[in-house]
């Protein structure tokens, strides 16, 4: 059974930091993992997402590497700013179909 | 282009009735999951519907059901709804049948009393 892990839980960083999110999988045999963003009471926004033949992907400030062997994927924002406080999750797709399974995020509160 | 548009946003409920939540996917798009989220399990996967069939299914009881109409829209029905069904019910749309983006709608609030 596909298990994904982000610690830590909760993070806070002054404005100007750069924020590194870490998400882990147990079950190597992804098909694709997509990073989202949630703010309070919201949907899912999606940021990024990587399929299992790449190593990284890029959006502006964001950027999010993947390690299938190791089971391990980062997304990395830069230069964090206020607008970027809210709920980073990550969620894995293993095979045919389209069942993300979600870890349990990791809530941002970036202080000006 | 519109996004993903689930009605209503938010219901309250009274234990033992049932509800109907529905989700209109982005155009163009064939498949729609659906998601519930509360503060102690998280997101935990309901369904998934690609082309009028459901493809998956998550370990949820027999009183949360779905379908899914010739023109994508979906919709899910829970009944005898219990104090523990109350959660954010969130519905994804996504291109094709295999590992494409999800992206999803703004939710359904539901509580139940």
């Amino acid at each position: 059974k596909q298990e994904v892990t982000q610690i830590p839980a909760a993070l806070s960083v002054p404005e100007g930091e750069n924020l590194v999110l870490n998400c882990s999988f147990t079950d190597s045999a992804i098909y694709n993992l997509q990073w989202f963003r949630q703010d309070p009471g919201k949907g899912l926004t999606s940021l990024l997402l990587i399929q299992s033949s790449q190593r990284e992907q890029t959006s502006g400030r964001l950027n999010a590497s993947l390690d299938k062997s190791s089971g391990r994927s980062t997304l990395y924002i830069a230069a964090s700013q206020p607008g970027d406080s809210a709920t980073y999750l990550c969620a894995v797709i293993k095979a045919a179909g389209n069942k993300l399974t979600f870890g349990g995020g990791t809530r941002v509160l970036v202080k000006p | 282009k519109a996004g993903v548009t689930q009605t209503p946003r938010y219901l309250i409920k009274t234990r033992g009735q049932q509800v109907t939540l529905s989700c209109s996917p982005i155009s163009g798009h064939r498949s729609v999951s659906w998601y519930q989220q509360t503060p102690g399990q998280g997101l935990q996967f309901l369904f998934e519907y690609f082309s009028e069939t459901q493809r998956n299914k998550g370990n949820f009881p027999g009183r949360f059901s779905g379908r899914q109409f010739s023109n994508s829209r979906s919709e899910m029905n829970v009944s005898t709804l219990e104090l523990g069904d109350s959660a954010l019910y969130l519905c994804a749309s996504s291109l094709g049948p295999g590992g494409a983006e999800a992206f999803f709608g703004q939710g359904t609030r539901l509580t139940v009393v």
